[in-house]
C-alpha cells in the first residue's frame, strides 16, 4: 500500500474550521482515500473517503488536489467532541476489500 | 441499527494461558477484520474472515487464530499469551462484497492484559 504522510498533532480553537492534512505522493491511480479518527477509549470510527473529486458528508468534507498527492480533512466547526486521533489511509479499489493500514494519524486537540 | 459488539470489554490473563475473544457485526455484514492496538506498534491487521473463510491474513505468529460462523459472529483466539500480547483487539465489520471502497465499521474493543 502507498504510504502517507500526517502531521503528529494539531490544535483548534473550539468552533473555528480544522484542515487536517495528508501527504501521498506514491499514490496510484486507483487508490482511494480513506480517513478515519479514534476517540479516546472507542474503536475508529469512519469518516469519509474519495476517489478524485471533493466529497461532503455530514461529519466532514475532504478536499483533494489536483494531482491526487495530498489531500485535506476539513471539519467545519470543530467541537471537543472532535478531540481525537485522525489516520488518512489509502486503499486500493482493484484489490478487494483489503485491510485498513493505520499510520499514527494527527492527534487533534479542540480548545474551549 | 446495532453496531459492532465485542465481548468481553476486559480480560485479564496469565502467561501461557489461551483466551477467546467474541465479535457480532452489524446485522448483514459478511466480512469480519480483526486488528490489534498497542501503544508501540499502533493498529495492526490480524486477519480477515468472509462466508466462515480468512480471506486477508497479517503477519502475526500461528498463535492468532480466529474463525466465523454462519451467522457472520467471528471468533479469534490466542493460545500460549506472552506479555507482548497485552493490547487492545478491535473487530470491524463491512458488507464485504468487492471492491475496496466500502467502510469498515468498529467495535470499542476488548482489553487483554497479561500478567
Amino acid at each position: 500500500d502507498a504510504k502517507t504522510t500526517q502531521p503528529n498533532s494539531m490544535e483548534s480553537n473550539e468552533e473555528e474550521p480544522v484542515h487536517l492534512p495528508c501527504n501521498h505522493s506514491t499514490i496510484s491511480g486507483t487508490d482511494y482515500i480513506h480517513w478515519y479518527r479514534q476517540l479516546p477509549s472507542q474503536g475508529p470510527e469512519y469518516v469519509i473517503h474519495g476517489l478524485t473529486s471533493n466529497v461532503n458528508n455530514r461529519m466532514a468534507s475532504l478536499a483533494i488536489a489536483e494531482d491526487r498527492k495530498s489531500s485535506t480533512l476539513i471539519l467545519h466547526r470543530a467541537t471537543l467532541r472532535d478531540a481525537a486521533v485522525y489516520y488518512c489511509i489509502l486503499r486500493d479499489g482493484n484489490s478487494g476489500n483489503t485491510p485498513l493500514v493505520f499510520g499514527k494519524g494527527t492527534r487533534l486537540s479542540v480548545i474551549a | 441499527k446495532a453496531g459492532v459488539t465485542q465481548t468481553p470489554r476486559y480480560l485479564i490473563k496469565t502467561r501461557g494461558q489461551q483466551v477467546t475473544l467474541s465479535c457480532s457485526p452489524i446485522s448483514g455484514h459478511r466480512s469480519v477484520s480483526w486488528y490489534q492496538q498497542t501503544p508501540g506498534q499502533g493498529l495492526q491487521f490480524l486477519f480477515e474472515y468472509f462466508s466462515e473463510t480468512q480471506r486477508n491474513k497479517g503477519n502475526f505468529p500461528g498463535r492468532f487464530s480466529g474463525r466465523q460462523f454462519s451467522n457472520s459472529r467471528s471468533e479469534m483466539n490466542v493460545s500460549t499469551l506472552e506479555l507482548g500480547d497485552s493490547a487492545l483487539y478491535l473487530c470491524a465489520s463491512s458488507p464485504g462484497s468487492w471492491g475496496s471502497n466500502q467502510p469498515q465499521h468498529f467495535g470499542d474493543g476488548t482489553r487483554l492484559s497479561i500478567l
